[in-house]
């Protein structure tokens, strides 16, 4: 059974180029989500997914970001005219939503280096 | 709105020592409580969880927290620390309804470094 995993693992790209993530959660999972890790900060919350369904959407996303899970698969972050604000380490996590709640297992992060 | 406070950014202790690591919750109902591990540039890798039935959880590793309803706590320890334990701990909150169903999203407390000495 293999974990979460995530492509590229690192990313660096000059400030106003556009960036796309993949992530492939464990299978059968029908929950997904993206969180985003700035140095020295816990993760924070920007998205997630039932199956292909959008649930939630944090402040935190800007009208640049875009997160799509088509046929309730893999799923990408899209980030459009990066800044350097946006640098930071995207971390994408899937579960098996039962019942009253699920236990999210991570993957490896990619790291984005915006200069 | 829940919150997660992690007192003291960095702990340092000896090989053998033991290790308290402090997590404490704001939540206007009963939470879903986890901790993760963190080592360098990889992702998170949960410890344990408490979903509101036993209070006292045993993770991997040897690690357990208690959750203390009175005190909004979920502090973890363990007995006695080793090299490999050297790592950044983080302690997050799930919150729920008044029906105890979790709402799924995590949010993440800021994070303790535990150094681990020889």
């Amino acid at each position: 059974d293999t974990g979460v995993s995530q492509d590229p693992r690192h990313k660096i790209t000059k400030r106003g180029q556009n960036v796309t993530f993949r992530c492939d959660p464990i299978s059968e999972h029908n929950r997904l989500y993206w969180y985003r890790q700035t140095l020295g900060q816990g993760p924070e919350f920007l998205t997630y997914f039932q199956n292909e369904a959008q649930l939630e959407k944090s402040r935190l996303l800007s009208d640049r970001f875009s997160a799509e899970r088509p046929k309730g698969s893999f799923s990408t972050l899209e980030i459009q005219r990066t800044e350097q604000g946006d640098s930071a380490m995207y971390l994408c996590a899937s579960s098996l939503r039962r019942q009253s709640t699920d236990t999210q297992y991570f993957g490896p992060g990619t790291r984005l280096t915006v200069l | 709105a829940q919150s997660v406070t992690q007192l003291g950014s960095h702990v340092s202790v000896s090989e053998g020592a033991l290790v308290l690591l402090r997590c404490n919750y704001s939540s206007s109902v009963p939470p879903y409580l986890f901790w993760y591990v963190q080592y360098p540039n990889q992702g998170l890798q949960l410890l344990l969880k408490y979903t509101s039935a036993a209070t006292l959880v045993k993770g991997i590793n040897g690690f357990e927290a208690e959750f203390k309803k009175s005190e909004t706590s979920f502090h973890l320890t363990k007995p006695s620390a080793h090299m490999s334990d050297a790592a950044e701990y983080f302690c997050a909150v799930s919150e729920s309804n008044a029906g105890g169903t979790s709402y799924g999203k995590l949010t993440f407390g800021q994070g303790t470094i535990l150094t681990v000495h020889p």
